[in-house]
């Protein structure tokens, strides 16, 4: 059984500024997945990066990278030089064995031109 | 590579009535799942298949939900005798033999 903790419902960001969402999980499983989805307004749910929990180096995809505290069980999302079109709902999951994914309620980002 | 497909996109019913729902995985995507999202929620584990056979049932899925996956291909979800609590978006995701889940748009239902 997982469990996923987005503590920040929303967050704002200025145009071209940083900004980080939390993610805090729990699991009984020793080889896991976590994940953020971006889910836009009205539009489907899209995968913005992945990390596997066996390896400590931090997954990267572009402007988009994570904080994976493995003993803390912590797994942040950072936006570099944030886009208008970054606005949307943010998802932190976590998946293992058979891989039905346990998401997070969401972080409502805004980006503030 | 087409994406997930779901249809209908939206679908409004009334108390009591049974409705179908179906979802094309992406081609040769031997898994597939099934969410529901409420508002202001994050998506909630369904079922899973992989290729024909239903593999895992979440206990949100009541004996009024069924789904299938005949041969293995596109996969339906019915409810039958529909609650307004069964309002939410239903949402399908289909992997290949990795833990990636790519989601479709989703299918919104409305029960009056």
């Amino acid at each position: 059984a997982q469990t996923v903790t987005q503590s920040q419902p929303e967050m704002s960001v200025q145009e071209a500024e940083t900004v980080t969402l939390s993610c805090t999980y729990d699991t009984s499983e020793s080889d896991y997945y976590l994940f953020w989805y971006k889910q836009p307004p009205s539009r489907q749910m899209i995968l913005v990066i992945r990390q596997e929990a066996y390896k400590q180096q931090n997954a990267t995809e572009n402007r988009f990278s994570v904080n994976f505290q493995k003993a803390a069980k912590s797994f942040s999302l950072k936006i570099s030089d944030s886009q208008l079109g970054d606005a949307a709902m943010y998802f932190c999951a976590a998946g293992a064995g058979s891989y039905q994914l346990t998401f997070g309620k969401g972080t409502k980002l805004s980006v503030i031109p | 590579d087409t994406g997930v497909s779901q249809n209908p996109r939206h679908k409004i019913t009334k108390r009591g009535q049974n409705v179908t729902f179906r979802c094309d995985p992406i081609s040769e995507h031997n898994r597939l799942y099934w969410y529901r999202q409420t508002l202001g929620q994050g998506p909630e584990f369904l079922t899973y298949f992989q290729n024909e056979a239903q593999l895992e049932k979440s206990r949100l899925l009541s004996d009024r939900f069924s789904a299938e996956r005949p041969k293995g291909s596109f996969s339906t979800l019915e409810i039958q005798r529909t609650e307004q609590g069964d309002s939410a978006m239903y949402l399908c995701a289909s992997s290949p033999y990795t833990d990636t889940q790519y989601f479709g748009p989703g299918t919104r239902l409305t029960v009056l």
